[in-house]
């Protein structure tokens, strides 16, 4: 079973610029995380997909993040414009199930961005 | 708001047992959670307590009080590999999210 991917694993981008990161998680899980870890502090939670709809976006910074997941697949997390704040290490995570046994989120590798 | 608290490093040798705490004050709980995340990698998950009491997963052990808001993972025989950063994670609703402590950076020496 392949884990959750992400791409691209590293990015360099100017302030003001757009970046797009994709997550594409586990086949058959409905549940779809975005957290980001700023300046090696605490993993934060973005938001929730539960299949292509947004279960919890309460985690979102401000409007220039935006996320999607047509169809209920692969996620994308637009930032537009990126600021230097945004700049941090982006994980996506997914799991089958939010109650009861086997619950547990898989982790990707997480997306780095830099902004500069 | 939503905080856990465990500590920010502990150093160990090879061989021995370490404790880590975790403290927390959340507006729901649901369960705590632990990963490890080596340099650069995915946090992996390792152990979930939803109820009072140990459990175990060979080297690993998690333990959960919910009347005192705390757990630790029990880590022994510790090898290099253990060397990694650990978080809890507190699971506050129904819904699946986590909230994720700061991390503790285990470092096993020889």
């Amino acid at each position: 079973e392949a884990g959750v991917t992400q791409f691209p694993s590293h990015s360099v981008i100017e302030k003001g610029q757009t970046v797009t990161l994709r997550c594409d998680p586990i086949s058959g899980h409905d549940n779809l995380y975005w957290y980001r870890r700023v300046m090696g502090k605490e993993i934060k939670f973005l938001l929730h997909f539960v299949k292509e709809s947004k279960q919890d976006e309460s985690g979102m910074p401000n409007n220039r993040f935006l996320a999607e997941r047509t169809g209920g697949t692969y996620s994308t997390l637009k930032v537009q414009p990126a600021e230097l704040e945004d700049s941090g290490v982006y994980f996506c995570a997914s799991s089958r199930k939010t109650s009861g046994k086997n619950t547990e989120a898989f982790f990707g590798q997480g997306t780095r961005l830099t902004v500069v | 708001g939503q905080s856990l608290e465990q500590p920010s490093e502990v150093t160990a040798v090879e061989g021995a047992i370490v404790q880590i705490n975790c403290t927390y004050q959340t507006s729901g709980f649901y369960g705590l959670s632990w990963y490890q995340q080596h340099d650069g990698g995915a946090p992996t998950f390792l152990s979930y307590n939803a109820l009072d009491g140990l459990e175990e997963t060979g080297r690993f052990s998690s333990f959960l009080s919910r009347s005192d808001s705390y757990g630790y993972l029990l880590l022994q025989e510790l090898q290099m590999k253990d060397s990694a950063s650990y978080f809890c994670a507190v699971r506050d609703t129904n819904a699946g999210k986590s909230t994720f402590g700061d991390g503790t950076t285990l470092t096993v020496k020889p």
